[in-house]
């Protein structure tokens, strides 16, 4: 089955405030992990990466957590504004080339 | 921005018909993928090619589908006798190195309906 899932299916916010979209993990191996945004009929487009030696790293208003203890990650943007509206995917290297996606959160940001 | 341009957008083709699938991934990248996304639902590896070869592919890229880069710039993706269940965007994607190194880069995909 799939390491990698999202913890909720939809997040709505409101403009202005921050977004935090989260991610779960199974595999302890895994050692690089990517953001991805999903707009309505485009292909996913990276945000951020983040390898497994660290535990944060910041991105222009996203930044990206990593509690390797837990297997958690999260993607939080700041300012969200309604550009930010898509579907995000956070994805994993559990080999050198394939990607596990997980199911994806749909934000939509509220005026 | 350098991009993976993929076409066409939409593809129709009748079961049983051979498609092809076309990317030109960005340009200074040397590993390439596809990937595809059933309507509602997750994005699924299907294989990757390095070095003229085929790297790894999933259970899903069975007998039916081949990949090939014909020229320096273009990386296709043939699916000889389609089915209905093909139905689904393919997604290619190319990266300038392995996991850890380099982010893989996605084209906006084509949808492929099957009738």
């Amino acid at each position: 089955g799939e390491s990698v899932g999202l913890h909720l299916p939809t997040l709505s916010v409101q403009e202005g405030d921050n977004s935090i979209i989260n991610c779960a993990y199974s595999n302890s191996a895994s050692d690089y992990f990517i953001w991805y945004k999903q707009e309505s009929g485009k292909g996913p487009q990276f945000i951020i990466d983040i390898r497994s030696n660290m535990d944060k790293r910041q991105g222009q208003r996203v930044t990206v957590l990593l509690n390797k203890t837990v297997k958690h990650l999260s993607l939080q943007i700041a300012a969200t504004q309604p550009g930010d509206s898509a579907v995000y995917f956070c994805a994993e290297n559990i080999d050198d080339y394939k990607l596990s996606f997980g199911a994806g959160t749909t934000v939509t940001v509220r005026a | 921005e350098p991009e993976v341009t993929q076409t066409p957008s939409h593809q129709v083709t009748q079961m049983g018909q051979e498609v092809i699938l076309r990317c030109v991934p960005i340009s200074n990248h040397l590993y390439f993928y596809w990937y595809r996304q059933i309507l509602g639902q997750k994005v699924e590896f299907l294989v990757s090619f390095y070095n003229n070869e085929i790297s790894e592919k999933s259970e899903i890229f069975d007998d039916q589908f081949s990949v090939e880069r014909p020229d320096g710039s273009n990386f296709t993706l043939k699916i000889r006798s389609t089915k209905l269940e093909d139905s689904a965007m393919y997604f290619c994607a190319s990266s300038e190195a392995l996991r850890g190194k380099a982010a893989q880069h996605f084209g906006d995909g084509t949808r492929l309906s099957i009738l």
